[in-house]
């Protein structure tokens, strides 16, 4: 399996306060990815990393922020946490962009905003 | 990216072969049709992946006929532990900046 940790796994938080995810590897990959799971929804990608410092938004970046100062670290942050950000959260890696390059996912954190 | 269809659920028993079918009319060129294996409480996981004809690994084979518009993952002799949601995406992820689009699978639910 691939080195892909998330941490919390699970967490319970209030409406409004900051909350951060973090996803480390030990892959050395390049690509981090942010999706969440919903019913009914599927994964949908919230936000990307293509390097060190270097990110872009996903179809639900909303709301959502990340940060990647290091490699192996890609941080997601509810700057102020909703109920509707309650949520199955993966991240994913892999070492080069695009379909044909397979992505490895993370176990999940899961979210509940009260 | 390529939209595709595929059924939400499907039943099946221990032994048997189980072949789940994605349409994807309006595949482009230069895409590629991968299917990803998501059991309860996990994150997804790559099975296979194809362009044209058919492609077999350890755990499935992959059937895409000449005009690509539709793709078979097949798996054989399934057991209970192949219960899980099997998603068909489609793209060659160049022009997609390697979002994977998942839509909602297909729950494959192997019974004794």
């Amino acid at each position: 399996d691939a080195g892909i940790t998330q941490s919390p796994r699970h967490k319970v938080t209030e409406t409004g306060t900051p909350v951060t995810l973090r996803c480390h590897q030990t892959e050395n990959h390049r690509y981090m990815y942010w999706y969440r799971q919903d019913p009914g929804h599927g994964l949908r990608l919230i936000h990307y990393s293509y390097g060190v410092k270097d990110t872009d938004k996903g179809e639900v970046s909303d709301g959502y922020s990340v940060s990647r100062s290091k490699t192996e670290d890609f941080l997601l942050t509810l700057e102020s946490a909703t109920s509707s950000q309650t949520s199955v959260y993966f991240c994913a890696i892999s070492e080069e962009q695009g379909l044909n390059y397979e992505q490895y996912f993370g176990p999940g954190t899961r979210l509940t905003v009260t | 990216l390529a939209k595709t269809t595929q059924p939400i659920s499907m039943d099946s028993y221990e032994g048997q072969e189980v072949n789940i079918t994605c349409s994807h009319n309006n595949i482009a060129t230069n895409d590629y049709i991968t299917w990803y294996q998501q059991f309860p409480s996990q994150g997804p996981r790559f099975i296979i992946q194809g362009y044209k004809t058919k492609v077999t690994n350890e755990v499935a084979s992959l059937f895409i006929p000449a005009d690509r518009k539709s793709s078979t993952l097949s798996l054989p002799r399934v057991s209970l532990s192949d219960t899980a949601v099997y998603y068909c995406l489609v793209g060659d992820g160049h022009n997609q900046g390697g979002k994977l689009i998942f839509g909602q699978g297909t729950e494959l639910s192997v019974k004794p």
